[in-house]
């Protein structure tokens, strides 16, 4: 199973900051790395795909980079509605093994 | 507009069997290219792929629950359902289904998701 680990697990951060989120494989993935949002109580909602690949209707503040095996996810300017938890996910043999990191909470 | 839907108990007893179905609406599940999948989150912890099936039947399960797994489908009333075997309270978690959509040929990614259904083991 290829393993996912994100740092940090939380961060505390200010409305406006640039928030920088990393995700690391075990092995090489090439870019096939997703990112998700999810906020307490609710279902992930997917922001990027294919590591820098915006999925319709996300805004353009988030960003996503990387390849092999180190990723990143950027918020360029944090918003309000922004505070929760991003999670990676790795889709390099999928349908199998699509294997999560462990979450960064991103808090006030 | 696609919808997912979970149902099914709440509780179940240790060492019995969790069940659960995602009624799918606005799209067919035997739709090409597309696959369904369970996924689950222990209260206050990470996301966990379960397993997913394929518009075809094809079933995929992750490797540290494969022995206690299956998933099947009913096309003809476009559900899809989980079957967890010999639970534990360690299999305490809310359970998503969600949709996993080729966004960019071959890159898949989790696009639509019920709202969860919170299942407890507790004798």
């Amino acid at each position: 199973d290829i393993q996912m680990t994100q740092s940090p697990s939380s961060l505390s951060a200010s409305v406006g900051d640039r928030v920088t989120i990393t995700c690391r494989a075990s092995q090489s993935i090439s870019n096939y790395l997703n990112w998700y949002q999810q906020k307490p109580g609710k279902a992930p909602k997917l922001l990027i795909y294919a590591a820098s690949s915006l999925q319709r209707g996300v805004p353009s503040r988030f960003s996503g980079s990387g390849s092999g095996t180190d990723f990143t996810l950027t918020i360029s300017s944090l918003q309000p509605e922004d505070f929760a938890t991003y999670y990676c996910q790795q889709s390099y043999n999928t349908p199998p093994g699509l294997t999560f990191g462990g979450g960064t909470k991103v808090e006030i | 507009q696609l919808q997912l839907q979970e149902s099914g108990p709440g509780l179940v007893k240790p060492s019995e069997t969790l069940s659960l179905t995602c009624t799918v609406s606005g799209g067919s599940i035997s739709r090409s290219s597309y696959y369904w999948g369970w996924i689950r989150q222990p209260p206050g912890m990470g996301l966990e792929w379960v397993g997913s099936i394929s518009y075809g039947g094809s079933t995929y399960y992750s490797l540290s629950l494969k022995s206690r797994v299956t998933i099947s489908a009913d096309t003809s009333k476009n559900q899809f359902s989980l079957k967890l075997t010999s639970v534990t309270a360690a299999d305490t978690s809310v359970y998503y289904c969600a949709r996993l959509t080729p966004l960019s040929g071959t890159y898949f990614g989790f696009d639509y998701w019920g709202q969860g259904t919170l299942v407890t083991v507790s004798s």
